[in-house]
This record gives structure tokens, C-alpha cells and sequence, in this order.
């Protein structure tokens, strides 16, 4: 069965400081993959998504995301956090031609001033 | 990209009663919406998947008969959580495909709290 695996649940980092949030997957094909932000009560943002082509993609926000078809992995980063960043960001595939989202656990950022 | 509106934002109803979620395509035509369901700190699961002219297909574990869904036009789905329990508690968001995008758009979310 498919799977989204965030290994971390919480993540704490400095502001101003780099990030980098992991993602992998478990699927026999290739999915189209995503990463959405969510503040608290609040809905889904889209951060950034891949389908397919350069496997580095750049999001909203200073974020962005690298595929790596051979770890079954798309770990987003951020070369400086903002304090505002602090949110849980969810990780999320979909296999080709669906439309439904498997979405990870989730990982909650904390931010220090 | 499409988007996707879902009313209430929030909704608290008593131990017993029915309440009803609305999720509309704005600007585009759904043939498909899915909801979702999102426990306090946990992660979205899919629920169903709701076909405009035909029966939702539920997830495994989803109790059919608790999770009314309706998808009578291209523009809306509806969710209704009947003789609903503090338990169903959640948050429940819903997303639509557009046919002329390889992704699916979400809307904003209902919280839903059972006192």
C-alpha cells in the first residue's frame, strides 16, 4: 500500500536559521508529489508540488523541495526561516491519475526567536 | 488554480443531531470532490470520494450511513454527519478535481465540534 513517512514530528530551529522538513514514500511508481503548510485552525496552503521534469522545485515562501527518485524522497528546505514559518507542514503523494491525497503525519515547526 | 469553498468554516452542534457541510467548485465543474477528516493534531485521512450523478466510495473503516455524502451538481458535494457524537469532532475538508489540472484543490476546511 502507499505510504508517507515525515520521520519528524516536531522540528525546532532558530529564526534566521536553515531547514529542512524529510519526506519519503512508499509507492511502485513515481507519484505526484506535494507539500502543504497548515496554521493552526486553519486550512491547507500549497507550498509546492512535482510532477515530473527538473526535480528541484521552488514554492511559495523561500521554500523548496528536492526529488530523489532513488531514496523515494522529497525533503523541503529553507535556506533562512522566518519566524511566521512556524506552522505543521504536511507532505502528501498521489498516485498518477487519482487525485486522492495520502498524506503524512505531519511535522510541527517551531520557531525561536 | 480552482477554487474551492467550503461552508461552514465552523459549525457546533448538540450530541444527537445531523449537520450538514457544503463544499462548491466556483469557477470550475467537479465531476469528482473528496473529503477528508482531520483528527486534533493528526494527519488527513481520506474519507470518500464523491462522483456528481452517482453514489460516494467510501474508505475502509468510513461508516456510510453516519458520512451522508451528495454530489448532485458538477458544483456540490455535501457531507452530513448524522446523530453526531463528540467523537466525530474534527476537522473535515474537502477537495475537487478540475478537470484541467493534474491536482486537486482544497477548500478552506469545517471545523466541526459535537457538544
Amino acid at each position: 500500500a502507499q505510504s508517507v513517512t515525515q520521520p519528524d514530528i516536531h522540528i525546532t530551529v532558530s529564526e534566521g536559521a536553515s531547514l529542512e522538513l524529510r519526506c519519503n514514500y512508499s509507492y511502485g511508481a513515481t507519484p505526484y508529489l506535494f507539500w502543504y503548510v497548515q496554521s493552526p485552525g486553519q486550512g491547507l496552503q500549497l507550498l509546492l508540488k512535482y510532477f515530473s521534469g527538473d526535480t528541484l522545485v521552488q514554492g511559495i515562501k523561500g521554500f523548496e523541495a528536492e526529488f530523489k527518485r532513488s531514496q523515494s524522497s522529497f525533503n523541503l528546505r529553507k535556506p533562512s526561516v522566518h519566524w511566521s514559518d512556524a506552522a505543521e507542514y504536511f507532505c502528501a503523494v498521489v498516485p498518477s491519475g487519482t487525485y486522492k491525497y495520502i498524506f503524512g503525519t505531519g511535522t510541527r515547526l517551531k520557531v525561536l526567536a | 488554480g480552482a477554487v474551492v469553498s467550503q461552508h461552514p468554516s465552523w459549525v457546533i452542534c448538540k450530541s444527537g443531531t445531523s449537520v450538514k457541510i457544503e463544499c462548491r467548485s466556483l469557477d470550475f465543474q467537479a465531476t469528482t470532490m473528496f473529503w477528508y477528516r482531520q483528527f486534533p493534531k493528526q494527519s488527513l485521512m481520506l474519507m470518500a470520494t464523491s462522483n456528481e450523478g452517482s453514489k460516494a466510495t467510501y474508505e475502509q473503516g468510513v461508516e456510510k450511513d453516519k458520512f451522508l455524502i451528495n454530489h448532485a451538481s458538477l458544483t456540490l458535494s455535501t457531507l452530513t454527519v448524522t446523530s453526531a457524537h463528540p467523537e466525530d469532532s474534527s476537522f473535515y475538508i474537502c477537495s475537487a478535481r478540475d478537470p484541467g489540472y493534474t491536482e486537486a484543490f482544497f477548500g478552506q476546511g469545517t471545523r466541526l465540534t459535537v457538544v
